[in-house]
């Protein structure tokens, strides 16, 4: 069963840097994921790709503070010098034939 | 400007339908699956259905299969979520969607548009 894994929340300062973490099922390291943006009262917002192989690609208009890597099962969305506008909810998402569309239960991340 | 645009929410009573729009604007809508994918209040992302670029195949989450039908007319650029026998747990946030027709991953989404079922 296709099934992506998330913290409930994260948090770091003003400035800093923090990585999110989505977490493939064993059996599934070679699937690719997206990592999306929900701010409240704003849609969503496409940020990367990152494959299995770590290479990512961004959507347009993503700061180069955004970046993601891979290691195993494990998918990373690694955002650098944190802005208040960085504080938000994150979630990965997948897909699979057969399967249709997966979604991680998202991280709220903190800006303190 | 590339863009989604949800419409038709609103409040609704419990076994009653409503039918959402998603125009579509700044790309070549033709060549694009189209989603819908809704957060109720309080909870996650949850995926509710999917049509492929040239409308020919059609997909539902199974929260949703044999109530909601999906849609779309490539002359107009719009994509529709046809929503009967609504229920409570309904109620979210309605986003459409677009990704590749092979591959999908969501790169472009709509600001979303609420539908409450409620007596």
């Amino acid at each position: 069963q296709l099934v992506l894994t998330q913290s409930p929340s994260a948090s770091a300062s003003l400035g800093a840097s923090v990585k999110l973490t989505c977490t493939l099922r064993s059996g599934h390291s070679d699937y690719a994921i997206a990592w999306h943006q929900l701010h409240t009262a704003k849609g969503p917002r496409f940020l990367m790709k990152v494959n299995s192989d770590g290479s990512h690609s961004k959507g347009d208009g993503i700061p180069d503070r955004f970046s993601g890597s891979s290691s195993g099962t494990e998918r990373y969305l690694i955002i650098s010098r944190l802005q208040p506008e960085d504080e938000a909810d994150y979630y990965c998402q997948t897909w699979g034939v057969g399967i249709v569309v997966v979604f991680g239960r998202g991280t709220k991340l903190t800006v303190l | 400007q590339v863009q989604l645009v949800e419409s038709g929410g609103g409040v609704v009573q419990p076994g009653r339908s409503l039918r959402l729009s998603c125009a579509a604007s700044g790309f070549t809508f033709r060549s694009y699956a189209m989603h819908w994918v809704r957060q109720a209040p309080g909870k996650g992302l949850e995926w509710v259905a999917v049509i492929s670029n040239d409308g020919s195949n059609k997909h539902q989450a199974d929260s949703v299969k044999g109530r909601f039908t999906i849609s779309r007319d490539n002359s107009k650029k719009t994509v529709y979520l046809q929503m009967n026998r609504l229920r409570a747990e309904d109620t979210a946030l309605y986003y459409c969607a677009r990704t590749d027709d092979d591959y999908w991953y969501f790169d472009l989404w709509g600001r979303g548009i609420l539908v409450t079922v409620s007596a």
